[in-house]
Parts: C-alpha cells; structure tokens; sequence
C-alpha cells in the first residue's frame, strides 16, 4: 500500500462549481500536512498546510481526518486559473522527509 | 520568503555520460536537502535525503552510486546522475525545510538521447 494515496482524477468541472479531493494517508504517526499545487512541468508551491481544526483561506478549505486517516482540500466557486494538479504531502513525527500522493488533476472549464 | 535556486533548469545530454545537478539555498541555511524524481504524469518520488557534512540517505530502490549526491556546505547539494541512460530522463528536483515549511527548486528536466 502506497504511503499517501490520491484519485489522480482527472476531475473535469465547469467555473464556478465546487469540488472536492481526499488523500489518505497510511502511516498514523504522520504529523504534518500539506496540499501542493503544480503546474504542468513546474515544481510544486505550497496551497496551504492542514491543521487539525481545519483551516480556509480564500476559496480553499482543508482538513484532517486523524481517525480515518485522510485529508481533504475543497475549492469552491472554480477559477479557470485552479486547473493544475493537487497533491498532498504528510510528513511523520521525527522525519523531515516529505511524501507525496500521486496527485490529483483538475481541469476546470468555462 | 526563502528561496531554492536550481540548475540547470533543463539538460541534454548522450546516454553514458554524467550531469550534475545544483540546488542553493539563497537566504538560509539548508542542513537537509531532498532529492526527488518525477516522471510524466506521476508523483514526486523522493530519491534521497542529503545532509551536509555527512552521508546522504538513499530510499529503497535509488542507486546510490548511480545517483551521487553530495552536500559540501550549507547552501549547496548536488546530484550527479552517472552514466546515464535513456530511462534516467525525468523531471528532478530539490526540496530544503525552512523555517516555514519546505522551498522548492525549480527543477531540471533531464533527457538522455
């Protein structure tokens, strides 16, 4: 079983509409999370980290789910500009290595 | 915010011969350097964990001799691909913690004709 597992999508969606990916996650020490957002042939930049309450910023909601070992990033109301591929990445206590999902593309259209 | 400078940016270069790869910390100090691969339409696979002054740490199934990875000082790793080969053309690129989280390098795009 792969550490940190995504849908790689694609997922296809009109602008404006919501949408939602999960990433769970099989090491239950992990301590740190993270969603990343790449552009084709780009490296990542950091969307935003995941805390355990919760956190948003903007358009863009994440949480954790300890108990079930998953993360989730929504975006609501779809720019044109949002279609990249999402990855999230955990990191375990003690370890600064970082492991990433397979991804998830996400293709908004007008 | 901290900066990651990496190069080349993108490299050819004939099956057998070796390329080095460069990441610098611009304005901090990166104890712990990650390498990473990462193929058409796949994920970011870490390759190893350089840590300066000391021995980097490969992940089960990277070569280490093949994939020389040297980390001289605070701001600078390096990777060299040795004798590469056609299946070594991917996308690599470098990682270091910072204060706030984890920097990227831009990467290089290595083809191996």
């Amino acid at each position: 079983r792969k550490e940190v597992e995504q849908d790689p999508g694609p997922f296809n969606v009109p602008e404006g509409a919501t949408v939602a990916f999960n990433c769970t996650y099989s090491n239950s020490a992990s301590q740190s999370f993270f969603w990343y957002r790449q552009d084709c042939r780009k490296e990542p930049k950091l969307l935003m980290s995941v805390y355990s309450s919760g956190n948003e910023d903007g358009r863009f909601t994440a949480q954790l789910n300890r108990a079930s070992q998953y993360i989730s990033l929504l975006i609501r109301d779809s720019k044109l500009s949002d279609s990249a591929t999402y990855l999230c990445a955990v990191n375990s206590r003690g370890f600064q290595k970082l492991v990433f999902g397979t991804g998830t593309r996400l293709l908004v259209s007008p | 915010g901290a900066v990651v400078s990496q190069h080349p940016s993108w490299v050819i270069c004939k099956s057998g011969t070796s390329v080095k790869i460069e990441c610098r910390s611009l304005d901090f100090q990166a104890t712990t350097m990650f390498w990473y691969r990462q193929f058409p339409k796949q994920s970011l696979m870490l390759m190893a964990t350089s840590n300066e002054g000391s021995k980097a740490t490969y992940e089960q199934g990277v070569e280490k001799d093949k994939f020389l990875i040297n980390h001289a000082s605070l701001t600078l790793s390096t990777l060299t691909v040795t004798s590469a080969h056609p299946e070594d053309s991917s996308f690599y690129i470098c990682s270091a913690r910072d204060r706030d989280g984890y920097t990227f390098g831009s990467g290089t795009r290595l083809t191996v004709v």
